[in-house]
């Protein structure tokens, strides 16, 4: 069955620790999107991908990247400059609708 | 600045009774519209999806309706279930690339 994987499902991060949330699809998409999801705010375009080895900021962009080496995979590291990290992380893929992951929730410890 | 606004939060209905929820929408370029389900700690689904060119679109217990002069959409959801509890997201597809622009979301509760 085609689908978009996310790992892991819960992730602690240490203060001052980067972290990378795993994506992969087998969809065969060309674009790929990260969001967060905060209480009451809604869903957060971080991070998107419309092509293998490119890639766009998206409206919270500041103390993440991403890389796009592959086309199934669409890795995002939060960096120690992500001064509010703890969320929950969806990876999408698509583009005139979106097949979403399961998520990551991320909690800083 | 919020292109796709939901202004309720919350919607709490009777089971069996229609659930209506509400998005409105900034950029008069959006020309198609997407409503997700979320239920707690999983990715949203996909429900139903409108084109600019249309104004009704239904799938079941389904219904979007789309206002372009007022730029509003709605989900009509008849009759409703309590597994229909889960948080709803509208979504607006921009003018650049296929990005989406995602509400606030509506959280809906429906009792037995």
């Amino acid at each position: 069955d085609g689908g978009i994987t996310q790992s892991p499902k819960y992730l602690f991060r240490k203060e001052g620790q980067n972290v990378t949330l795993s994506c992969e699809q087998n969809l065969n998409h060309d674009a790929m999107y990260w969001y967060r999801q905060d209480p009451g705010q809604g869903l957060r375009l971080i991070y998107y991908s419309q092509i293998v080895n490119d890639f766009q900021k998206g409206d919270i962009a500041e103390g993440y990247s991403v890389s796009r080496e592959k086309k199934e995979s669409f890795p995002l590291t939060v960096t120690s400059a992500q001064k509010n990290p703890t969320a929950f992380y969806l990876c999408a893929s698509g583009f005139y609708g979106y097949t979403f992951g399961s998520g990551t929730r991320l909690t800083v410890v | 600045d919020q292109q796709v606004k939901q202004n309720s939060p919350s919607l709490s209905v009777q089971e069996g009774r229609i659930s209506i929820l509400n998005c409105d929408y900034t950029n008069s370029m959006f020309d198609y519209f997407l409503w997700y389900k979320k239920y707690p700690a999983e990715g949203p689904t996909f429900l139903i999806s409108i084109s600019s060119i249309k104004d009704k679109n239904e799938d079941g217990r389904f219904t979007v309706f789309l206002n372009k002069s007022a730029k509003h959409l709605s989900l009509h959801i008849v009759p409703s279930q309590p597994g229909d509890s889960a948080v709803y997201f509208c979504a607006a597809k921009g003018n650049q690339g296929g990005k989406l622009i995602f509400g606030q979301g509506t959280e809906l509760s429906v009792k037995p």
